[in-house]
């Protein structure tokens, strides 16, 4: 009964550094998203993925890159850290719209506290 | 594309009173889905209710109840006899009901940091 899962719950980085933040979902959910919160704008959509081998670009996807080889996991990317992407990270699945099941949104994973000094 | 605003930045409550949250959205979609989400200290993100498009009746769950007005774009949330542990940050989302718009994604609002007082 695991849902979303995230790893890590909080990292530290120095800017320059590399890292992937690992989402893994178990409810065979095709849609898995990325969005980040930062105090004040909610949460904004980095990457998100309709399938397995797809992704696509949403609001704020400078700076990361995302990939989905496997439909359970979707791996958010920082190549080269910088301090404007201190955030907390959200991981997120669904199943598609047009599903009766879609209409309960979606499920999230409890995030990843980043720092970026 | 689509926008949530939610105008109120942070409200507060006597406990075992009401309140209501605002969320104003813009689209050009005739089927959507409308959400309230919880975020307590926690982090975690709860969904608290949901709203079809369109439903003309108002969604309703325990103590929690929208006022879905869809020719005014408003979506407001009403929060009955709060509880101490009602206190978090409030989101409201817009979901686009079809694939090929949107691409089925959640825009939220800013959020509303709801504090109750005892």
């Amino acid at each position: 009964n695991a849902g979303v899962t995230q790893t890590p719950k909080f990292r530290v980085l120095k800017t320059g550094q590399s890292m992937t933040l690992l989402c893994a979902q178990d409810m065979n959910h095709e849609y898995m998203y990325w969005y980040r919160q930062d105090p004040g704008m909610g949460l904004r959509l980095i990457h998100y993925s309709v399938g397995e081998g797809t992704t696509a670009k949403g609001e704020v996807p400078d700076g990361y890159n995302v990939s989905r080889l496997k439909k359970q996991n979707f791996l958010l990317g920082l190549e080269s850290a910088a301090p404007s992407q201190t955030s907390v990270y959200f991981c997120a699945s669904s199943y598609p719209p047009g599903q009766v099941v879609a209409n309960y949104g979606y499920t999230f994973g409890s995030g990843t506290r980043l720092t970026v000094v | 594309a689509q926008t949530v605003t939610q105008s109120q930045p942070e409200m507060s409550v006597q406990e075992a009173e009401t309140v209501t949250l605002s969320c104003t959205y813009d689209t050009s979609e005739s089927d959507y889905y409308l959400f309230w989400y919880k975020q307590p200290p926690s982090r975690q993100m709860i969904l608290v209710i949901r709203q079809e498009a369109y439903k003309q009746q108002n969604a309703t769950e325990n103590r929690f109840s929208v006022n879905f007005q869809k020719a005014a774009k408003s979506f407001s949330l009403k929060i009955s006899d709060s509880q101490l542990g009602d206190a978090a940050m409030y989101f409201c989302a817009y979901r686009g009901a079809w694939k090929q718009t949107s691409g089925s994604r959640l825009t939220f609002g800013e959020g509303t940091q709801l504090t109750v007082n005892p």
